[in-house]
């Protein structure tokens, strides 16, 4: 069983297109976030989720929306792909806002041309 | 949250205990230590915590100097499997604030294990 699962995996687009990531976990948690990690292997977070409320977002450009529907999924939309966005996304879960462990899914590899 | 200082890379050798420095000077009284490692391609892993005394779980020991500036994350055998970065992280643990959650990862220390 999956804990925290993202979909897709790669994602190739080009240049000014719009594109989402989803990302589900069925651990049971109420926290979920959206951390990159770019070519120089930085991971920093973007955003955090706490029972579907915004709880965390590190200055990152509003042509990235996240969306959580309900909470075991929190799905990030991106608008007006840059080529700096080429980096690897990583969902992650925990149980409440201080929660000891976060759980990491495997990463959806963006690359923009 | 807390810098943490960690070496970019370290090597063991298979087998042997692999014992990972953190100098964390600036850590507050309400700051634990995590440890995550990242292995190749993968997601972070979560490793242990700790706020002042050693802990030991199945995975790892985290040794924490008596005034917290510093710990050392211990895998006691290490195995090719372990090869990895390991992140060295100080977090608040508590409600409020805008870092409450947050995980801030430094460059961490890149494990390599060999035959």
């Amino acid at each position: 069983d999956t804990a925290v699962s993202q979909t897709p995996k790669y994602l190739v687009t080009q240049m000014g297109n719009d594109k989402s990531i989803k990302c589900e976990q069925n651990l049971g948690h109420d926290t979920m976030y959206w951390y990159k990690q770019d070519s120089k292997k930085f991971l920093k977070i973007m955003f955090s989720y706490n029972n579907k409320e915004l709880i965390i977002n590190e200055t990152v450009p509003n042509r990235f929306s996240p969306k959580s529907p309900d909470k075991a999924h929190l799905n990030l939309h991106i608008n007006s792909l840059e080529l700096g966005d080429s980096a690897v996304y990583f969902c992650a879960s925990s149980l409440g806002l201080a929660g000891v462990e976060q759980f990491f899914g495997p990463g959806t590899r963006l690359t923009v041309l | 949250d807390a810098k943490t200082t960690q070496p970019p890379s370290m090597d063991c050798a298979e087998g042997r205990a692999a014992n990972l420095p953190c100098n964390h000077s600036t850590i507050s009284g309400n700051e634990y230590v995590y440890w995550y490692r990242q292995i190749h391609s993968q997601g972070p892993q979560y490793i242990i915590h700790g706020l002042k005394n050693n802990e030991t779980n199945e995975m790892a020991s985290l040794i924490i100097t008596e005034d917290r500036k510093s710990s050392t994350l211990i895998l006691p055998h290490a195995t090719l499997r372990d090869t990895a970065v390991y992140y060295c992280i100080v977090r608040v643990a508590h409600a409020g604030g805008t870092s409450y959650g947050k995980l801030t990862f430094g460059q961490g220390t890149i494990l390599t294990v060999h035959p």
